[in-house]
């Protein structure tokens, strides 16, 4: 089975705090994904990787930055926190570009005060 | 542009009746569409996808949805709901523009009562 792991299942930051999300994926997936998701707004991706080193941008980056060294481990920073970014945070990976399933695993509920 | 409207934001069925999450698409391209389910506290898991083959697909626990492409609609069905189906349930699609990234939709909480 594939397993997709996140670091923290609830976070609690003060605002202005650097705060780093991590994701590990025990599959070799190429590709890597961040997500926020708001109630009424499903899933909205931040950013996403499809290699060791590599990323993109995607919907909503504005105030997150992340960081792929190894192929399986893909980080979410949020560099100052701010309180429109508590939210679900959900991580994802697929084996690569094509139409493949993309793994989620249990998502980080992220507060900020 | 692609985009995904799932039509109820709250569904709610008895034990035993049929369920229907309803969801259409807007696509510029032979769309790749899915159905995910996220159960209270826990991830998203893939319930069913179509791909340009077969037009009713059938997926885990009894669901299949059928694509519509005059209709532009991926509803989601289940002729006979159960209590652990309660769950959150979005639908997908993929953007083939680049990389395929999956754009969803806002979702559905399915509330099933005995």
């Amino acid at each position: 089975d594939v397993k997709v792991t996140q670091s923290s299942r609830y976070l609690v930051k003060r605002t202005g705090e650097k705060v780093f999300l991590e994701c590990v994926q025990d599959m070799d997936h190429e590709n890597m994904f961040w997500y926020r998701q708001d109630p009424g707004l499903g899933l909205r991706l931040i950013y996403f990787s499809y290699d060791v080193k590599m990323k993109e941008k995607g919907d909503i980056p504005e105030g997150y930055s992340v960081s792929r060294e190894k192929k399986e481990r893909f980080s979410l920073i949020l560099e100052s926190a701010s309180t429109n970014q508590t939210s679900m945070y959900l991580c994802a990976s697929r084996v690569s570009t094509g139409n493949y399933e993309q793994y989620f695993g249990p998502g980080t509920r992220l507060t900020v005060t | 542009a692609q985009s995904v409207t799932q039509l109820d934001s709250h569904v709610s069925v008895s034990e035993g009746t049929p369920v229907l999450l309803r969801c259409n698409y807007s696509s510029s391209y032979s769309p790749s569409l899915f159905w995910y389910v996220q159960h209270p506290n826990k991830g998203l898991q893939l319930l069913l996808k179509y791909t340009s083959a077969a037009t009713l697909v059938k997926g885990i626990n009894g669901f299949e949805a059928e694509f519509k492409k005059s209709e532009t609609s991926f509803h989601l069905t289940k002729p006979s709901a159960h209590m652990s189906d309660a769950a959150e349930y979005f639908c997908v699609v993929s953007d083939r523009g680049g990389y395929n990234k999956l754009i969803f939709g806002a979702g559905t909480r399915l509330a099933v009562h005995p």
